[in-house]
């Protein structure tokens, strides 16, 4: 048990479908992130929010769309999907600092596939 | 940009020792990380070094040296739990950790 929780474990979904993933950190925490893990390849990240604000885009497409509504929730929107798209996607928090030692504490991950 | 590099796999027996290398080039450094994964499981915390030296944890020791852009985590006694996905991660600023496409350790018996 880290602090952070991610839902849905899994997702399979239709490239025309739209859906959620959630992710909640009970750490008290003031940044966290958007990460896509594919087979083989370095985490990418995609988004981070730093005290609820938007700090990172990483050139992700429009059809990823994330929500900080809080500074201890993230959701990442999904429409219209591509197969490629298909990974494990990890929520993790951290205690952003000048100090930078803060770890990022992972969730469990989404696995996603894309049909 | 981020560049970091670590092998892909590497293989040892129980009881021995392995070292495994990360090299990068990064924008910005701020500290780097070591992260373990095991398969199906999120990545968790296994050492951080912000200044040039070895840092020792149990089996686990990491060392880092900033003017060569390269860390190592060696696992030592190696034990069959320890097979996982080994990370390296630099921050480059207050904020952003870019990783490593990580290194597959088996472990045999």
């Amino acid at each position: 048990e880290t602090g952070v929780t991610q839902t849905p474990r899994h997702l399979v979904m239709g490239m025309t479908n739209k859906k959620s993933l959630k992710c909640e950190q009970h750490l008290g925490h003031n940044a966290m992130y958007w990460y896509k893990q594919s087979a083989k390849k370095p985490l990418e990240l995609m988004f981070v929010y730093s005290l609820e604000e938007r700090v990172e885009n990483n050139s992700v497409p429009s059809r990823f769309s994330p929500e900080c509504p809080n500074s201890s929730h993230l959701f990442l929107h999904l429409h219209t999907l591509q197969p490629e798209d298909s990974a494990l996607y990890l929520c993790a928090s951290r205690q952003a600092s000048e100090a930078n030692t803060g770890e990022l504490f992972f969730g469990e991950g989404s696995r996603l596939t894309v049909l | 940009g981020q560049n970091i590099d670590q092998p892909t796999e590497m293989t040892a027996t129980e009881g021995a020792i392995v070292q495994i290398n990360c090299t990068y080039q990064t924008s910005g450094f701020n500290g780097l990380f070591w992260y373990q994964q095991h398969a199906g499981e999120a990545p968790t915390f296994l050492s951080y070094n912000v200044l040039d030296g070895l840092e020792e944890k149990g089996r686990f020791s990491s060392f880092l040296s900033r003017s060569k852009g390269y860390s190592y985590l060696l696992l030592k006694e190696l034990q069959m739990k320890d097979s996982a996905s080994y990370l390296c991660a630099v921050v480059s600023n207050d904020y952003k950790l870019s990783f490593g496409a990580g290194t597959t350790v088996t472990v045999r018996a």
